[in-house]
């Protein structure tokens, strides 16, 4: 099946710094989608982008596709200690079905 | 409030001793989904559900049964469960949206159920 993947690092931030983390998919997409997941707890949506967007933006959230590379990428500005989670994201393909990376943990410090 | 609900949070069972995990959902949708996430494998999809009384194989199926008689509930059977069943799982569901209305695609999730198998 198709995956998104992020790059396999584990971020370690300064508060007030920003945070990018990336992700590429191998086959087309209807839209890509990045979550977040704190410690153990459900996974929580925060934002979409379509396949014919190049980049969104959402609060102190901003993700670009490029889809000529298959490839995306979240940042999370003037990061917070709440910020520290672990980020997914996931490519739509199929019957509604999502397809979810493996993760990047981020950690920001205060 | 719109919630995913799965219970239990948290369950330590023994080889071979057949369980089940609810899941229940109050905002209508269409599609329900059980994932499991393992370290280092992230999450794998076990199996779905377009609408009533239509579930289908995700990529990990095996062990594992469903069924969807309720619009609002998606429960997951563990037949025999075995220890590599070990894992947290996860209840999702959503809106069945299309390239024109890609915001009923987003996925909500349930807190989690921990299951430990010995």
């Amino acid at each position: 099946s198709q995956q998104g993947e992020e790059d396999p690092q584990a971020l370690s931030i300064q508060e007030g710094e920003n945070a990018t983390m990336n992700c590429s998919y191998k086959t087309s997409i209807n839209n890509l989608q990045w979550y977040r997941q704190n410690s153990g707890r459900g996974l929580v949506h925060l934002i979409l982008i379509r396949s014919n967007e190049r980049e969104k933006h959402s609060g102190r959230l901003r993700v670009t596709l490029d889809t000529s590379k298959k490839s995306s990428s979240l940042l999370i500005t003037a990061s917070r200690a709440a910020d520290t989670a672990s980020y997914f994201c996931a490519t739509l393909y199929g019957n509604n079905r999502l397809a979810f990376g493996k993760g990047n943990q981020v950690v920001v410090i205060p | 409030e719109a919630q995913v609900t799965q219970n239990p949070r948290y369950l330590i069972t023994v080889t071979g001793k057949k369980l089940t995990v609810t899941c229940s959902q109050n905002m209508n949708h269409e599609y329900m989904s059980w994932y499991r996430q393992d370290p280092g494998l992230g999450l794998r999809q076990i199996y779905y559900s377009m609408n009533v009384e239509v579930t289908d194989k995700g990529d990990v199926p095996e062990g594992y049964k469903v069924s969807r008689k309720e619009k609002r509930n998606f429960p997951l059977i563990l037949e025999s469960p075995s220890p590599n069943q070990t894992s947290l799982y996860f209840c999702a569901s959503s809106s069945v949206g299309d390239t024109t209305r890609p915001a009923k695609n987003i996925q909500y999730f349930g807190a989690g159920t921990r299951l430990s198998v010995l």
